[in-house]
């Protein structure tokens, strides 16, 4: 078992530029979560999927970010127009379906927003 | 809106000590309540969770809740310098949302 495999690890952009985040959750897991990692806020969530299907995405700013799960084993964070402000750790995380269950974490992608 | 906020921000403790981290919450309604551990940069891993007030040993880890005063913790018996990470704290009412601290930074000292 892999575990949740995210790429890049690391991404630079210039301000303006587009950035899509690639996960792949673990084989068998329906849940697929985005958090946002800073020194300042901490860990945010983002965004959640079960089975593919967009359930909650009360943590994404409405503009400039979206995120998408086309099939069972990946789903994709892009932002466009990237901002200084949006440099950031992106974790994402995959569980069991069901409440309440344990959320495995990929190592993330660093992306810095020149 | 959920707020969760850790104590102390960071700690340093001599090897075999024990270590207590400290946790609070808003929002009398949470459920899940649980305990994260992130070494620099690696992915953060669950360590335990509880759903009902008392507490739970695990090995060295024992969480310990108190949903009357918002209040959870983490302690670590004979503290190690494996154990040096950051450790998140994270409550939920929804079954998946996850709301996390900033964490608190451990330093065992060997």
């Amino acid at each position: 078992n892999a575990g949740v495999i995210q790429t890049p690890r690391h991404k630079v952009t210039g301000k303006g530029q587009e950035a899509t985040l690639w996960c792949e959750p673990i084989s068998g897991h329906s849940a697929v979560f985005w958090y946002r990692q800073t020194i300042v806020q901490g860990l945010e969530f983002l965004t959640y999927f079960r089975n593919q299907a967009p359930i909650d995405d009360s943590g994404m700013p409405k503009e400039r970010f979206s995120a998408q799960m086309p099939n069972q084993s990946h789903s994709t964070l892009k932002i466009q127009s990237t901002q200084p402000q949006d440099s950031a750790v992106y974790l994402c995380a995959s569980s069991l379906p069901g409440g309440y269950a344990e959320q495995f974490f990929g190592p993330g992608t660093r992306l810095t927003v020149l | 809106q959920q707020k969760v906020q850790q104590s102390p921000e960071s700690l340093i403790v001599p090897e075999g000590a024990m270590t207590s981290l400290n946790c609070t919450f808003s929002d009398s309604a949470s459920q899940y309540f649980a305990w994260y551990r992130q070494h620099s940069g690696k992915a953060p891993k669950a360590l335990m969770s509880i759903f009902s007030n008392g507490e739970k040993e695990e090995g060295r880890f024992t969480i310990h809740l108190n949903k009357a005063s918002l209040h959870f913790s983490l302690h670590i018996r004979d503290s190690q310098p494996s154990d040096s990470a950051l450790y998140l704290c994270a409550t939920s009412n929804m079954g998946y949302k996850l709301t996390f601290g900033t964490g608190t930074s451990l330093l065992v000292d060997p």
